[in-house]
């Protein structure tokens, strides 16, 4: 299987901060990424997919970028409702597999 | 409105079998792969089965961590998807959502989600 691995697994910020999360896969995956947020107590939801497409409806300070093995979500101008836990998925295989997820806490 | 809503889950022994429903409403449910991803309290997200639409044959896949225990259906004419399994073990305790797959190549990702039901396993 594709392993996922993100880093930080935890990233301290502020109301402002610009935010970088990096994923990698351990094999060439092209562009097959999504990206997921998930609050505490609440579902996961899809933010970008296809490594840089943004879902309807999801705010254009989170961005996505990176192909074959590095990626990254950055999100610019963190806001108080983007402290979460951020998950990258491959979908290059029919195995899929979520990285370990980064927690986006309050500095 | 994309909605989906699991059930079945519950506390069960180790060893025991249950089976998982998901009923899809406001989209085409046919058309979708479906997808039961699990999350172990505390722990990160875990994908578990899909099953593909009718169009890619509905064949599903399954992780190596349940592979021989699982089994996905689906029947479409219902909008429900089934995830069966067998010998439940401790570690298989987890909230368990269902999502919808939008396809790529040979895989998915998962654009809606349910809340997920809990299956909890004890003895």
């Amino acid at each position: 299987d594709i392993q996922m691995t993100q880093s930080p697994s935890t990233l301290s910020a502020s109301v402002g901060d610009t935010v970088i999360i990096t994923c990698r896969a351990s094999q060439s995956i092209s562009t097959w990424l999504a990206w997921y947020q998930q609050k505490p107590g609440k579902v996961p939801k899809l933010l970008i997919y296809q490594a840089s497409t943004l879902q309807s409806g999801v705010p254009s300070r989170f961005s996505g970028s990176g192909s074959g093995t590095e990626f990254t979500l950055t999100i610019s101008s963190l806001q108080p409702d983007d402290f979460a836990t951020y998950y990258c998925q491959q979908y290059h295989s029919q195995f899929l597999t979520f990285g370990g997820g980064t927690k986006v806490e309050i500095e | 409105e994309v909605q989906l809503a699991e059930s079945g889950g519950g506390l069960l022994q180790p060893g025991r079998s249950l089976r998982l429903s998901c009923t899809g409403s406001g989209f085409t449910f046919g058309d979708y792969a479906m997808s039961w991803v699990r999350q172990a309290p505390g722990k990160g997200l875990e994908w578990v089965s899909f099953i593909r639409g009718k169009a890619y044959g509905e064949r599903p896949e399954y992780a190596a961590s349940v592979r021989g225990r699982v089994a996905m259906s689906r029947d479409d004419s219902r909008s429900v998807a089934y995830l069966q399994m067998d010998s439940l073990k401790i570690e298989d305790t987890a909230i368990y959502y269902c999502a919808r797959g939008v396809p790529a190549i040979l895989g998915y990702y998962l654009d809606d989600w349910g809340q997920g039901t809990l299956v909890t396993v004890s003895s």
